[in-house]
């Protein structure tokens, strides 16, 4: 157990429909980040937060959205959705985000039917 | 892209040694080298990382070569519930500076088999 959650384990929608992601970081931790896996994919990395600040950008597409909350959680907004879009939502944390281990969660699948 | 190379798939018998290469060639001076591992669609899971030196902790070793070009995790007694794809990760900077991401490839599928 890495200390890091995520919610909800499996989510199911339809096309066009939005969801939010959340995630709880480890206690103590600032850092926030956001990846995607597609099947058979390695990790693409999406987004950064830092203390409620976006420190970082990947590959995030326009219709995907985070913010950090001042309790330091984090949401990943998913909007317009497309049969693409499928995949794992893995979130991690770190104590300060300046390059020490990142801890994941367990993740959160979406399918979208 | 990733900035290092792994073989695609290995096998090892159950208690024997498991060590997975990992190439990483264009590694700059200041680069930390981690291994994750994935089990089956979970979320990865840290095992240890390094810069220079050797490092051991309770999951594995870590061998880095003195040019820095290549390392090598061993896992010393593979257990079934070893089987997992390992990630090799050269640590990288974002276009925001300071700010740094972990670059994913593929990884090396580790089978181990009874």
């Amino acid at each position: 157990d890495s200390g890091v959650t995520q919610t909800p384990k499996h989510l199911i929608t339809a096309t066009g429909q939005r969801v939010t992601l959340r995630c709880s970081p480890r206690s103590g931790d600032l850092s926030v980040y956001w990846y995607q896996q597609s099947l058979d994919q390695g990790l693409q990395f999406l987004i950064q937060y830092y203390n409620g600040e976006e420190r970082a950008k990947g590959n995030i597409l326009e219709r995907f959205s985070a913010q950090q909350f001042p309790d330091l959680h984090s949401e990943l907004n998913l909007s317009s959705l497309e049969l693409g879009d499928s995949a794992l939502y893995f979130c991690a944390s770190s104590a300060t985000g300046r390059g020490e281990t990142q801890y994941f969660g367990p993740g959160t699948r979406l399918l979208v039917l | 892209d990733a900035k290092t190379t792994q073989p695609p798939s290995m096998d090892c018998a159950e208690g024997r040694a498991a060590n997975l290469p990992c190439n990483h060639s264009t590694i700059s001076g200041n680069e930390y080298v981690y291994w994750y591992r994935q089990i089956h669609s979970q979320g990865p899971q840290y095992i240890i990382h390094g810069l220079k030196n050797n490092e051991t902790n309770e999951m594995a070793s870590l061998i880095i070569t003195e040019d820095r070009k290549s390392s090598t995790l061993i896992l010393p007694h593979a257990t079934l519930r070893d089987t997992a794809v390992y990630y090799c990760i050269v640590r990288a900077y974002t276009d925001a500076g300071n700010n740094r991401k972990l670059i994913w490839g593929l990884g090396t599928s580790l089978a181990v088999n009874p």
